[in-house]
């Protein structure tokens, strides 16, 4: 069965600086990952996905991931965290051939000050 | 387009009551997902469905049932409610082409609290 990991409940990062949620995965295939944004008391947000080809995926609102399989890590990454990035974070994962359920890993909360 | 859109946003219950919670969905797709969201526990998928008239069970389905009559709604019933069934839940929807890869888009929640 897939798995997802986030090993961080949160991460503090000053506005400006660079800002890196991470997440590993465990999945039998090639994986399908997702990351996912949450606002309070809102719905999940899609931000970005890797289904194939060039590792380093870009999304919404300036995210990046950068897929690596041989470390079985999908990072999330923005070269400069705004305020308003402040958030709960999700990774997900799909196996290839698996139908069409998400595993999701148990969220990151990400607080960027000033 | 509404998106996915859920009702109620809160609701209290006491224990042993029963209630519905309605999703619906105008973007077309084929999946549904009812997903449960318990603090440091990510979401965890209760039932989903394929098409219109089928339903199938998630990873945590006890005490919950579906309906899908209509492919734009997924109805949640709680039969008997449970104070372990205080929760924040969630609605989601995707396209069955696997060329999309598969994101779901979510609902704004049902935030239900079981006394």
């Amino acid at each position: 069965a897939q798995s997802v990991a986030q090993p961080e409940d949160q991460v503090n990062v000053a506005e400006g600086n660079p800002l890196t949620v991470k997440c590993t995965y465990s999945v039998s295939g090639n994986p399908y990952l997702f990351w996912y944004v949450q606002y309070p008391n809102r719905g999940l947000q899609f931000l970005l996905k890797y289904i194939t080809g060039d590792n380093l995926v870009k999304g919404s609102y300036g995210f990046e991931a950068e897929f690596n399989k041989s470390q079985t890590s999908f990072h999330l990454k923005k070269p400069s965290a705004l305020v308003s990035d402040s958030a709960l974070y999700f990774c997900a994962v799909r196996p290839t051939g698996g139908g069409n359920k998400l595993t999701f890993g148990t969220g990151t909360q990400l607080k960027v000050e000033l | 387009n509404a998106g996915v859109t859920q009702t109620p946003k809160f609701r209290v219950l006491k224990t042993g009551q029963s209630m519905t919670l309605l999703c619906a969905q105008d973007m077309n797709h084929e999946y549904m997902y009812w997903y449960r969201q318990d603090p440091g526990m990510g979401l965890r998928l209760i039932h989903y469905s394929v098409g219109e008239g089928t339903t199938a069970k998630g990873e945590v389905p006890d005490g919950y049932n579906v309906s899908r009559l209509k492919k734009q709604n997924f109805l949640l019933g709680l039969e008997s409610a449970a104070p372990s069934q205080t929760s924040v839940y969630f609605c989601a929807s995707s396209f069955r082409q696997t060329t999309t890869g598969w994101e779901q888009y979510f609902g704004p929640g049902t935030r239900l609290t079981v006394t």
